[in-house]
């Protein structure tokens, strides 16, 4: 199974300040067909996880321009600046290159 | 718009067989695949296994032994089927679309206890 190792596993952010996120693969994300399915979500405190980015850097509908994510092949980033409260949550990416898709660990963010 | 919703009941026996549904509404299940993703309690999350868009199924390998997925496109409900379940079984279900996984349910708890 592809292992997802995602660091830091907290990270203590001041409200607008900037926060990063890596998240590596024990294999290539690329998939046969050309496409790297590297997706990033936030579940905050007692929700479902949304969706932030898919496909390494594409933001969803309605998710701010603050969040921000690159990389390719076996090493991703997930980029948050101007951090507000909103923001505050776990982050997890995901593969669903290789089956059995699966998520990274988990990264939590929180205010300093 | 999009909505998925988990339900089952909320506590089953150990060694039971554990059934969810997921009813879907803003999208057509022979259009739009769904996924089961469970999380236990302060852990991270597992992919479980997928419907596709033309009733086809993967799982992931970890449980697939124990997991059915169907579905029923009538009513716009697709179902989960574990069978054999331990106290390790016990966590928040969740369905979503599998597409980028951008839709998910507010999930169901299940707490396997006898």
């Amino acid at each position: 199974d592809v292992v997802l190792t995602q660091t830091p596993v907290s990270l203590l952010i001041s409200l607008g300040g900037q926060a990063s996120i890596s998240c590596r693969s024990s294999q290539s994300l690329v998939h046969s067909n050309g496409n790297t399915y590297l997706h990033w979500y936030l579940q905050k405190p007692g929700q479902s996880p949304q969706l932030l980015i898919y496909q390494v850097s594409n933001r969803f509908s309605g998710i701010p321009d603050r969040f921000s994510g690159s990389g390719s092949g076996t090493d991703f980033t997930l980029k948050i600046s101007r951090v507000e409260p909103e923001d505050l949550g776990v982050y997890y990416c995901l593969q669903r290159t290789h089956n059995p898709w699966t998520f990274g660990g988990g990264t939590k963010l929180e205010l300093k | 718009q999009v909505q998925l919703k988990e339900s089952g009941p909320g506590l089953v026996q150990p060694s039971q067989t554990l059934s969810l549904t997921c009813t879907v509404s803003g999208l057509s299940l022979t259009s739009n695949s769904v996924s089961w993703i469970r999380q236990p309690p302060g852990k991270g999350l597992e992919w479980m296994g997928v419907i596709w868009s033309n009733g086809g199924t993967d799982y992931n390998s970890a449980i697939k032994s124990r997991l059915s997925i169907s579905r029923d496109t009538s009513k716009s409900q697709v179902f989960l089927k574990m069978n054999s379940l331990q106290t390790e079984d016990t966590a928040m279900y969740f369905c979503a679309r599998t597409s980028g996984f951008d839709y998910w349910g507010q999930g169901v708890m299940v707490t396997v206890s006898s």
